[in-house]
């Protein structure tokens, strides 16, 4: 089942902070993040596992509730380059690799 | 370093008829999977390859179809083409075999059914 974005939408000045929240109905075993600008290919953001591992980028930090299947991502001092679609991928099962995406939440970073 | 590669990068095809897309992962990658990506939507996976079989798969008619070989190249078949095929098609390679971790993807192929 897909996942739930929350907001669909922001829109920020530079410099402000954003949270985007991910929920789930099902138990997840891992949540991927990713950013997609107009036109592109989705960018690799972070991954949080069942039981705290994270892997990711070092000015983005998120947080995986596991008893809740919820994740949210966190944008801090936001600057005009983090514009774009943000989407969160769940995996259910572990280890399979299968990914379910949210429908995405849009960012717009102001100057 | 040569990132995820898919060809061709654009295409336009006719109801009914079948197409090939192309991907290549990313270095020292053994797994791929594709995503299907409607306009103003998240991707959809299709399906995942591994070991040259396909190991998971999403809910897609048997239209799709897959192939791996033995460089861990993959193509994507879809076959009798429909109006809501029409979409952005990813491809994303990880070095895991099938098991979680870092999907990279591709810059994608936009299919266009006429």
């Amino acid at each position: 089942q897909q996942p739930v974005q929350s907001p669909q939408a922001v829109i920020l000045r530079e410099g402000e902070d954003a949270v985007i929240n991910c929920s789930s109905s099902k138990a997840l075993y891992s949540v991927h993040w990713y950013r997609q600008k107009h036109g592109e290919a989705p960018v690799f953001l972070m991954i949080l596992l069942k039981g705290g591992e994270q892997k990711g980028h070092e000015k983005i930090s998120a947080s995986f509730n596991e008893k809740k299947q919820q994740s949210s991502l966190y944008l801090t001092a936001s600057q005009l380059s983090y514009s774009g679609t943000y989407f969160c991928g769940t995996e259910a099962s572990g280890n399979t690799g299968k990914l379910i995406f949210g429908q995405g939440t849009t960012l717009q970073v102001k100057p | 370093d040569a990132g995820v590669t898919q060809s061709p990068t654009h295409l336009i095809k006719t109801r009914g008829q079948q197409v090939t897309l192309r991907c290549s992962p990313k270095s020292g990658h053994d797994t791929v999977s594709w995503y299907q990506q409607a306009l103003g939507q998240g991707p959809q996976f299709i399906f995942q390859y591994y070991e040259e079989e396909e190991r998971q798969r999403g809910n897609f008619p048997d239209r799709f179809s897959g192939h791996q070989f033995p460089n861990y190249s993959s193509e994507l078949n879809v076959n009798a083409l429909l109006l809501g095929d029409s979409a952005l098609y990813l491809c994303a390679s990880s070095p895991s075999g099938g098991r979680t971790d870092t999907q990279y993807f591709g810059p994608g192929t936009r299919l266009t059914v006429l």
